[in-house]
């Protein structure tokens, strides 16, 4: 079954360095997601890309964060100068444009520790 | 804006025991309603989903039927297993293609 992935698994990186966080959506799937989820706390929608540009974004995603599709395959989120309060769980999504229920489909998750 | 209230944890049940983890939303039109599971150290998984008032999503024994009049999908189910331990989130989707709003997760945690 086809799945979204991501890398690293675990990133660890010290506060004002900056950070790329990879992920291989869906093949056949056009939209794409960034959401955060701080530890012991909820899932938190960053932002949403599709046809190459940002579609929706949260007021979290400031002008740190950057998205990107590099090639046809990889979907990244830059953070420029990372701040000890960046360290979360960071998923990726994707979800096919259909007339059907657009059901978003999670990657496993990057683990960011900003020291 | 739309937002998901969900049963605060954590809760503890034993096993073959019954779950019910509340779950109310508020939103404009018709979402699209679901639970999500994270295991530990794992990441979302879709457990089940409802798109229009009165479905039923199931799935691996968990239930939750999507109640318009309620605005709630409670998250049932009859007998849990110590590999249900887990925290379950509940989310909506607003028409269209529009990002998950999450409710907060309520940790389950399943002793034989």
């Amino acid at each position: 079954e086809p799945e979204v992935t991501q890398t690293p698994s675990h990133q660890v990186t010290q506060m004002g360095q900056e950070v790329i966080l990879r992920c291989v959506p869906i093949s056949n799937h056009l939209y794409f997601y960034w959401y955060r989820q701080i530890l012991g706390q909820k899932v938190e929608f960053l932002v949403s890309f599709y046809n190459n540009e940002i579609s929706e974004k949260s007021e979290i995603f400031d002008d740190q964060f950057s998205v990107e599709r590099p090639d046809g395959s990889n979907f990244t989120l830059k953070i420029r100068s990372t701040k000890l309060e960046d360290s979360a769980m960071y998923f990726c999504a994707s979800s096919v444009l259909t007339s059907g229920p657009y059901e978003q489909y999670f990657g496993p998750g990057t683990r960011l520790t900003v020291t | 804006g739309n937002s998901v209230t969900q049963m605060e944890g954590p809760v503890t049940l034993s096993e073959e025991a019954f779950l019910t983890i509340n779950c109310t939303y508020t939103a404009t039109g018709y979402p699209s309603l679901f639970w999500y599971v994270q295991y530990p150290g794992e990441g979302l998984q879709l457990l089940l989903k409802a798109t229009k008032a009165d479905d039923k999503g199931s799935n691996k024994g968990f239930e939750a039927t999507y109640r318009k009049e309620t605005t709630s999908f409670h998250l049932e189910k009859g007998s849990v297993q110590v590999s249900d331990s887990a925290v379950y989130f509940c989310a909506l989707r607003g028409e269209g293609n529009t990002p998950l709003v999450f409710g907060k997760g309520t940790r389950l945690s399943v002793i034989a």
